[in-house]
């Protein structure tokens, strides 16, 4: 099993550039994250998926866009970036239970704009 | 909504037992999560509270008072390798899957 995994592992974009960060998993997760982690802070949660089909807001989905065509790809568009969207960007995934919580990360992305 | 605080930054001596904490207000929750980030790297899954009481594994254990709104990770024989950022986390059940973490504690172990 690869696990969680996530394309590119660095990008730098200019303002105003569009770019789409890809996230595959291979355990048959019906939950998808997408979060950013600006330095020093925690994650927060920009959008999530329960399944094929249905995607939803997280706490900052401002600029940015999802897809859930299959259970294992879930990627990130990125719209006009703008220098505020520098972050590290992490997928998630978790097969949704509740007598269990484990999310599994992937490595990131650091994504630049400038 | 959900929210959980931490405390920003914890130091402590090789050998040594740590407890960092986290208290929530939410509206609801299947259980409380633990999380490990090393810089540079990934969070990784270390502990899971679906009851109340302590849950141990290894030298980490963890422990949820739902009546309190309060958990704690505790952290035993503290290694320079366990130098790293730890997160609280809930999912919420009133809305499937959305997850809330912590603003993170860092955890810096000295000899």
């Amino acid at each position: 099993n690869a696990g969680v995994t996530q394309t590119p592992k660095f990008r730098i974009l200019k303002i105003g550039q569009s770019m789409t960060l890809q996230c595959a998993q291979d355990m048959n997760h019906n939950y998808m994250y997408w979060y950013r982690q600006d330095p020093g802070m925690g994650l927060k949660l920009i959008y999530y998926s329960v399944g094929a089909g249905i995607t939803d807001k997280g706490e900052v989905p401002n600029g940015y866009n999802v897809s859930r065509s299959t259970t294992e790809d879930f990627p990130l568009r990125l719209e006009l970036a703008a220098p505020s969207q520098t972050s590290v960007y992490f997928c998630a995934s978790t097969s949704g239970g509740s007598s269990t919580d484990t999310q599994y990360f992937g490595p990131g992305t650091r994504l630049t704009v400038l | 909504g959900q929210s959980l605080e931490q405390p920003s930054e914890v130091t402590a001596v090789e050998g040594a037992i740590v407890q960092i904490n986290c208290t929530y207000q939410t509206s609801g929750f299947y259980g409380l999560s633990w999380y490990q980030q090393h810089d540079g790297g990934a969070p990784t899954f270390l502990s899971y509270n679906a009851l109340d009481g302590l849950e141990e594994t290894g030298r980490f254990s963890s422990f949820l008072s739902r009546s309190d709104s309060y958990g704690y990770l505790l952290l035993q024989e503290l290694q320079m390798k366990d130098s790293a950022s730890y997160f609280c986390a809930v999912r919420d059940p009133t809305n499937a899957g959305k997850s809330t973490f912590g603003d993170g504690t860092t955890l810096t172990v000295k000899p």
